[in-house]
């Protein structure tokens, strides 16, 4: 399949170990984020959301954490996996808007 | 249930052609999402259809255009393709109405290669 995200940034992590991808936002108005991940060939898969009115949202092995004070959005993943490679991008949503605006995105490379 | 479906899965076509994309959305989703993804990037929004009214458009030229039908599906058209435009579209549904905060759920797009 199609090779998404070429140039992304890289974050390398062994299978188990706990993976940690950040986020910089540009909208402090923004009210609603949300975590996506990307593999080759597909259209980016929905991992979690966390509303602003949150500074964490906890799901099956993620967390995300949101501060609103530096724009920062972090999604973090408890023993990592093979199948946990792929692209991850965060995305803000501004109020009163109905556009996602997606940040650049993570390549995540799980290694054995 | 199936998920966000679209058709083509790849399309080739030559400069100043003209194109249509189509879009399944969930079943029960009203509202349908456009965006571009150019390879290395995260995905542009194009355009949002809710109950088959235009309720937000992105930054894309007027020779991109989009409807949503009585089903809730959706097409979206390109005219006058230039090589810009070859990218990965991606077509997104949601249960949400507008400014409410639910996920949008993505297909997994139709490769558009230009020439």
């Amino acid at each position: 399949g199609e090779s998404v995200g070429l140039h992304l940034p890289t974050l390398s992590v062994q299978e188990g170990d706990n993976s940690i991808i950040n986020c910089a936002y540009s909208n402090s108005a923004s009210d609603y984020f949300i975590w996506y991940k990307q593999e080759s060939g597909k259209g980016p898969q929905f991992i979690i959301d966390i509303r602003s009115n949150m500074d964490k949202r906890q799901g099956q092995r993620v967390t995300v954490l949101l501060n609103k004070t530096v724009k920062h959005l972090s999604l973090q993943i408890a023993a990592t996996q093979p199948g946990d490679s792929a692209v991850y991008f965060c995305a803000e949503r501004g109020k009163g808007y109905n556009k996602l605006i997606f940040g650049a995105g993570t390549r995540l490379a799980v290694h054995p | 249930d199936a998920g966000v479906t679209q058709s083509p899965t790849h399309l080739i076509k030559t400069r100043g052609q003209q194109v249509t994309l189509r879009c399944s959305p969930i079943s029960g989703h009203k509202s349908v999402s456009w965006y571009q993804q150019v390879l290395g990037q995260g995905p542009q929004f194009i355009f949002q259809y809710y109950e088959k009214e235009e309720r937000g458009r992105g930054n894309f030229p007027d020779r991109f255009s989009a409807r949503q039908f009585p089903n809730y599906s959706s097409e979206l058209n390109v005219n006058a393709l230039l090589l810009g435009d070859s990218a990965l579209y991606l077509c997104a549904s949601s249960s949400n109405t507008p400014g409410e905060s639910r996920p949008l759920h993505f297909g997994n797009g139709t490769r558009l290669t230009v020439t």
